[in-house]
């Protein structure tokens, strides 16, 4: 069975200062993992995604993450936040494409970021 | 071109009601995905469908739950007699095609509260 866990609820962090949000998982296979973004009133946006090559991956609005397999972990990260930042973060995985059930997501419960002035 | 769209954005609904949630996936998307979440979890799927199908609903609950995508209109999930537990966010999510979970692209919910 395939599951997401983010240990941080909320994290709060001071306008450009760095930013560091947790994603371990659990999967039987090798794992697609993603990071998405929501913002109030929005849908869920895709900051990033991996599933092989480089293990630090590049997404947009300035993240990165970095895969660890021998820690399961998949963390995102943002040198210097902006208050526009303030959002719910999920981090997602799946299977890979072409497998099948490669469309079943499973996401963790969320991080919220409040941005401080 | 506009992104998922769901209607209504918060429902509100008392006990043995029933709720409908509709979703319009993107322009040139025949593949429609429903999520929940239940306060303090992840999304976890429910169902996926294509236009007249219903392809895989290993995740949706045994009764009361159903879900259509027919050939004209929105993508409907109908809950009946909605109980306490059925309170969460409803998340929809369409693709362009049958493969692809990097491909999906998410509406922004509709919470439903029952009383």
């Amino acid at each position: 069975a395939q599951s997401v866990t983010q240990p941080d609820i909320h994290i709060t962090v001071s306008e450009g200062a760095s930013l560091e949000l947790r994603c371990n998982y659990s999967y039987g296979a090798t794992p697609y993992l993603f990071w998405y973004v929501q913002s109030p009133g929005q849908g869920l946006q895709l900051l990033l995604k991996y599933f092989s090559g480089d293990t630090l991956v590049q997404g947009i609005k300035g993240f990165e993450a970095e895969f660890k397999r021998s820690q399961s972990s998949f963390n995102l990260r943002k040198p210097s936040v902006h208050w526009s930042d303030a959002a719910e973060y999920f981090c997602a995985v799946g299977a890979l494409p072409g497998s099948s059930n490669d469309y079943k997501l499973s996401f963790g419960a969320g991080t919220t970021v409040t941005v401080r002035a | 071109n506009a992104g998922v769209m769901q209607n209504p954005r918060h429902l509100v609904r008392r006990r043995g009601q029933e709720a409908r949630l509709r979703c319009s996936p993107m322009k040139g998307h025949s593949h429609v995905y429903w999520y929940r979440q239940l306060p303090e979890e992840g999304l976890k799927f429910m169902v996926y469908l294509q236009k007249e199908n219903i392809i895989d609903e290993s995740g949706m609950p045994k009764e009361r739950f159903s879900a259509e995508f027919p050939k004209e209109g929105p993508s409907i999930l109908r809950i009946q007699q909605v109980v306490r537990g059925d309170s969460a966010a409803y998340f929809c999510a369409s693709s362009p095609r049958d493969r692809g979970a990097n491909e999906q692209f998410f509406g922004p919910g509709t919470r439903l509260t029952v009383l």
